[in-house]
């Protein structure tokens, strides 16, 4: 696998309900990054979270980090129709760039 | 959320000619990147710039590309002979640090005919 894949590689769900997205990498890390986009749109920086954190609270998102796992998810409670985008990843290994996951798209029916 | 802004939204150009991207800097930001991402797959990265000078590169940024940050004005990335495989969005990014949050502008749709 690469360094920075999510899966699942899509997810449909209902408003209201929770999504959980999941970003596996392989190298060591700095901070770990999520962002999300809109289609044909520009990345939108949700929440950092560094390698000496195992959980962090933005709103309705929660991340969490295993470092030990390499692995880390995006929880997005009480969803929204607007939450409808892809959902990407970036790790952060020290050489000042982001590797990005594939990305997850998540779909929010109403 | 700081607002980074890329100009132009769209651009079309042939093969073979030389463009020039650009993005409205942030004064409190010290570290610049270039990504792309061509239709339909992952976010690349291309290039940091730092103190005026390119920091990383990756192998996508060949002698065909170029950074730079004329007079601390706008920061800009250059490709002097596009290709068709050079369609593609490009982001430009902002960070305070090279290790904290990255902030992305809107991107440019570069379009190679």
């Amino acid at each position: 696998s690469q360094q920075g894949e999510e899966d699942p590689q899509a997810l449909s769900i209902q408003e209201g309900e929770n999504a959980t997205m999941n970003c596996s990498y392989k190298t060591s890390i700095n901070n770990l990054q999520w962002y999300r986009q809109n289609s044909g749109r520009g990345l939108v920086h949700l929440i950092l979270i560094r390698s000496n954190e195992r959980e962090k609270h933005s709103g309705r998102l929660r991340v969490t980090l295993d470092t030990s796992k390499k692995s880390s998810s995006l929880l997005i409670t009480a969803s929204r129709a607007a939450d409808t985008a892809s959902y990407f990843c970036a790790t952060d290994t020290g050489f000042q760039k982001l590797v990005f996951g594939t990305g997850t798209r998540l779909l929010v029916s109403p | 959320e700081p607002e980074v802004t890329q100009t132009p939204s769209h651009q079309v150009t042939q093969m073979g000619q030389e463009v020039i991207l650009r993005c409205v800097p942030i004064s409190n930001h010290l570290y610049f990147y270039w990504y792309r991402q061509i239709l339909g797959q992952k976010v690349e990265f291309l290039v940091s710039f730092y103190n005026n000078e390119i920091s990383e590169k990756s192998e996508i940024f060949d002698d065909q590309f170029s950074v730079e940050r004329p007079d601390g004005s706008n920061f800009t990335l250059k490709i002097r002979s596009t290709k068709l495989e050079d369609s593609a969005m490009y982001f430009c990014a902002r960070s305070r640090t090279g290790d904290t949050e990255a902030f992305f502008g809107q991107g440019t749709r570069l379009t190679v005919v």
